[in-house]
Parts: structure tokens; C-alpha cells; sequence
């Protein structure tokens, strides 16, 4: 296995279009994020998957962005009429179950530039 | 609402000295404390996490402490060396699935 694996990369938008990203976990874990980086800062929390639910959603994503888990596999996610406010790294992550391999995995990131 | 302060925000240190760095919570209700690397335009990589119920973890020459009652953690970092270089960041989960991270400290290892 080799690890969590993000694309794009990288990702150069003009404003008002629409981009998604794609994530595959490591194929054990159950347990799927995603999270919002910007120059400086800490990682922000956008949401949690378990399995294909998506069970927590942080207020930070507004109705332009949506995230898919279809059984439970790979999960994309998708921001449309972007802003550049929008511009930032967008993390993967995957981890095992709660009292197992809990430990956080991340990918390498998509770098989203809006001009 | 849980906020994540690490302290210093950049350090800078000769190799081979030993170090520590710093993070504080404001909610001492966590489920864990994990300890992450970051190099430049990179993900994270986990290094060390610390259940609610323990005080220390170990990893090589890396050692993190935990005391719940008082908010606060630290990574120790012997013998430091030139490939330490990067940012540390602190993160902190309580009862939901949301880690709250810190802004990182930014260490620099000089040969």
C-alpha cells in the first residue's frame, strides 16, 4: 500500500469555474477527511466520512462545496462558482477505526489556485 | 470552542542540541494528541500520538508528554539533526472526529 493518494496536484482555476478532487485512502481504513490548509496556518476540518456517510461537516463549507464517498472507497470532492478566497491546500486523510490504527494518514495535498 | 496555541511559532538551533516544543490547549475534554511533521508544500506525516489516558509516547529520538489537566503538551526532539528541518504541528480530537490543529512551529536544524 502506498498510503493516501491525492489528484490533481496542483490545480490553476479562473473564478466561477467549478474543480473536484479526488482521494484514495488507504484501502483499510474506514475513516476518510478532508481538510483546508492556507499559507501559515494549521489544517482546517472541512468533514469525516465513515465508510460512504458523511457524518460531520464543518460550517467553513458553504453549499459551493460538496464531498462524495461512494461505497466507501475513494472520495472526491468538489467546489463549484469558486472564489479566490477559495485558494488554499486541500488535504486527504484517512485513519482505522477508533480504538484501532488511529492515527491520521495524509496525502500530499491538491493545491488550488484561483485566479 | 478548542483552540491549539503552539509556542515558538520558529526556532532556530545548532545540530546535535536537544529541543522542545510546545502546545497548549484550551479544552482539556480530548480523545488525543497527535504530534505531525510537515516539509514544504508537503502533507503531513504522523509521528506521534498520545491517548487521553497516557502521558508519554516515544518514537526514536522523539518523546511527546501529555498533561491533560493543564492543556498542555510537548515534543521533544534529542540530538537534533539537519533532516528535522520542517514545521511541527500540534492537533488535538475531542468527542467529535475533528482535529484541531495548531499553526505549527517551524524548526530549522543548522549543520
Amino acid at each position: 500500500d502506498t498510503g493516501v493518494s491525492q489528484n490533481p496536484r496542483h490545480k490553476i482555476t479562473k473564478r466561477g469555474q467549478n474543480v473536484t478532487f479526488r482521494c484514495d485512502p488507504i484501502s483499510e481504513h474506514n475513516r476518510l477527511y478532508w481538510y483546508r490548509q492556507t499559507l501559515g496556518q494549521g489544517p482546517e476540518f472541512l468533514t469525516y466520512f465513515q465508510n460512504e456517510a458523511q457524518l460531520e461537516k464543518s460550517r467553513l463549507l458553504s453549499d459551493r462545496f460538496s464531498a462524495e464517498r461512494p461505497k466507501g472507497s475513494f472520495s472526491t470532492l468538489e467546489i463549484q462558482r469558486t472564489e479566490q478566497g477559495d485558494s488554499a491546500m486541500y488535504l486527504c486523510a484517512s485513519s482505522g477505526p477508533r480504538g484501532d490504527n488511529e492515527k491520521l494518514f495524509f496525502g500530499s495535498g491538491t493545491q488550488l489556485s484561483v485566479l | 470552542k478548542q483552540e491549539v496555541t503552539q509556542i515558538p511559532a520558529a526556532l532556530s538551533v545548532p545540530e546535535g542540541e536537544n529541543l522542545v516544543l510546545n502546545c497548549s490547549f484550551t479544552d482539556s475534554a480530548i480523545y488525543n494528541l497527535q504530534w505531525f511533521r510537515q516539509d514544504p508544500g508537503k502533507g503531513l506525516t504522523s509521528l506521534l500520538l498520545i491517548q487521553s489516558s497516557q502521558r508519554e509516547q516515544t518514537s526514536g529520538r522523539l518523546n511527546a508528554s501529555l498533561d491533560k489537566s493543564s492543556g498542555r503538551s510537548t515534543l521533544y526532539i534529542a540530538a537534533s539533526q539537519p533532516g528535522d528541518s520542517a514545521t511541527y504541528l500540534c492537533a488535538v480530537m475531542g468527542g467529535s472526529e475533528k482535529l484541531v490543529f495548531g499553526k505549527g512551529t517551524k524548526l530549522t536544524v543548522n549543520p
